[in-house]
């Protein structure tokens, strides 16, 4: 079954702007991941967020972490068009091997 | 580094007939898992292996999936006989055996059942 809720599913922005996603789960966790995909491609792994750490940055990408909560938000900064694609959250929970659960995603459209 | 391979990229097929999907994970890495992508959802573990070893098949179905890795390098996925809900796109990953919270996936194989 799919652990992660996220939200929006679908977010339009102009380039430029910055865009937010949120990640709710369910289950303890022993990191949080983000990943990307392109129409038709595979996925593309962005940045891992451990259960210990609050935020985290990587370019243009900020990630929290709020464990009480159960959530986690990325934010991409100062977006471009090449930014377009879906971005999935997915957890790695505690004691279940090297398996990740992913959220249903939210379909970003970044217009120039 | 050559990433992930996977073929074929599309196949179309009638309902009960089989298929088969083949990946090439990323040389070195010992972890390689299939998950199945519905259109508009995330995608779902199937199966992870650890070098030629079952780790996880929890969510496989097994009366029709199957997977191997017999020499804990590249990977089949069989559907046998398929239904129209296993229309979907079939993703391969793989990971180091340094880095197991990473995972590095192939382009896919897109199914449609017919």
């Amino acid at each position: 079954s799919q652990q992660g809720e996220e939200d929006p599913q679908a977010l339009s922005i102009q380039e430029g702007e910055n865009a937010t996603m949120n990640c709710s789960y369910k289950t303890s966790i022993n990191n949080l991941q983000w990943y990307r995909q392109n129409s038709g491609r595979g996925l593309v792994h962005l940045i891992l967020i451990r259960s210990n750490e609050r935020e985290k940055h990587s370019g243009r990408l900020r990630v929290t972490l709020d464990t009480s909560k159960k959530s986690s938000s990325l934010l991409i900064t100062a977006s471009r068009a090449a930014d377009t694609a879906s971005y999935f959250c997915a957890t790695r929970p505690y004691n279940q091997g090297g398996k990740l659960i992913f959220g249903q995603g939210t379909e970003l459209s970044v217009k120039p | 580094e050559a990433g992930v391979a996977q073929s074929p990229r599309y196949k179309i097929i009638e309902k009960r007939q089989s298929v088969a999907f083949w990946c090439n994970p990323i040389s070195g890495h010992a972890t390689l898992y299939w998950y199945q992508q519905i259109l508009g959802q995330g995608p779902k573990l199937l199966i992870q292996f650890q070098n030629n070893g079952v780790v996880d098949d929890s969510q496989l179905p097994k009366d029709r999936f199957s997977a191997e890795r017999l020499k804990g390098v590249d990977s089949t996925l069989k559907i046998q006989p398929a239904k129209l809900e296993d229309s979907a796109v079939y993703l391969c990953a793989s990971s180091p055996p340094t880095r197991t919270d990473t995972q590095y996936f192939g382009p896919g194989t897109r199914l449609t059942v017919l």
